[in-house]
């Protein structure tokens, strides 16, 4: 089974702090995607990357930005946290391409104070 | 990207088969239909997927009518571990991303 580990389960993080998280996959899978979950909204695209050292914005990438210098570790970075950042953010890989293929991580549940 | 439309939320009671139908008008024609499922404090996983008719496998079935305008997952029998959330996405194998609505939010009730 292919596993997609994210590093922390909960994090609290202050306003103003940089944060990383991290996300790692035992597959060979090119892509990988940062998406964040808040009630009532779904899921939401923050980034995503098909390739080493690629990386798209997606629907909501305001505030973050990405790094991906291995194919298995996609990281996610708040520059400057913030209060309306608090959220659960979910990574995930897939083969390229193949909506069947997503496989995710349990998340991270993100707290800025 | 074709749109999605599902209900926000559904209950049922154990043993019961639950549809949830989902709404797609602007399907493409490479475009396939998929299902995945959110348990709480979980990441989404697979269910199923089909581009037309009936697609059945261990966990549910998938109908999708020859328009292929909507589609609806069935879950035959669901018990108390059925609740859950459940996306419907819809797009062609070869794209980048999928997007993932707000979803249906399945109570299962005693």
């Amino acid at each position: 089974d292919v596993k997609v580990t994210q590093s922390s389960r909960y994090l609290v993080k202050r306003t103003g702090e940089k944060v990383f998280l991290e996300c790692v996959q035992d597959m060979d899978h090119e892509n990988m995607f940062w998406y964040r979950q808040d009630p009532g909204l779904g899921l939401r695209l923050i980034y995503f990357s098909y390739d080493v050292k690629m990386k798209e914005k997606g629907d909501i990438p305001e505030g973050y930005s990405v790094s991906r210098e291995k194919k298995e570790r996609f990281s996610l970075i708040l520059e400057s946290a913030s209060t309306n950042q608090t959220s659960m953010y979910l990574c995930a890989s897939s083969l390229r391409g193949l909506a069947y293929g997503y496989t995710f991580g349990s998340g991270t549940r993100l707290t800025v104070v | 990207l074709a749109k999605t439309t599902q209900p926000i939320s559904m209950d049922s009671y154990e043993g019961q088969e639950v549809n949830i139908t989902c709404s797609h008008n602007n399907i493409a024609t490479n475009d396939y239909i998929t299902w995945y499922q959110q348990f709480p404090s979980q990441g989404p996983r697979f269910i199923i997927q089909g581009y037309k008719t009936k697609v059945t496998n261990e966990v549910a079935s998938l109908f999708i009518p020859a328009d292929r305008k909507s589609s609806t997952l069935s879950l035959p029998r669901v018990s108390l571990s059925d609740t859950a959330v459940y996306y419907c996405l819809v797009g062609d194998n070869y794209g980048q991303n999928f997007v993932f609505g707000p979803g249906t939010r399945l109570s299962v009730l005693p």
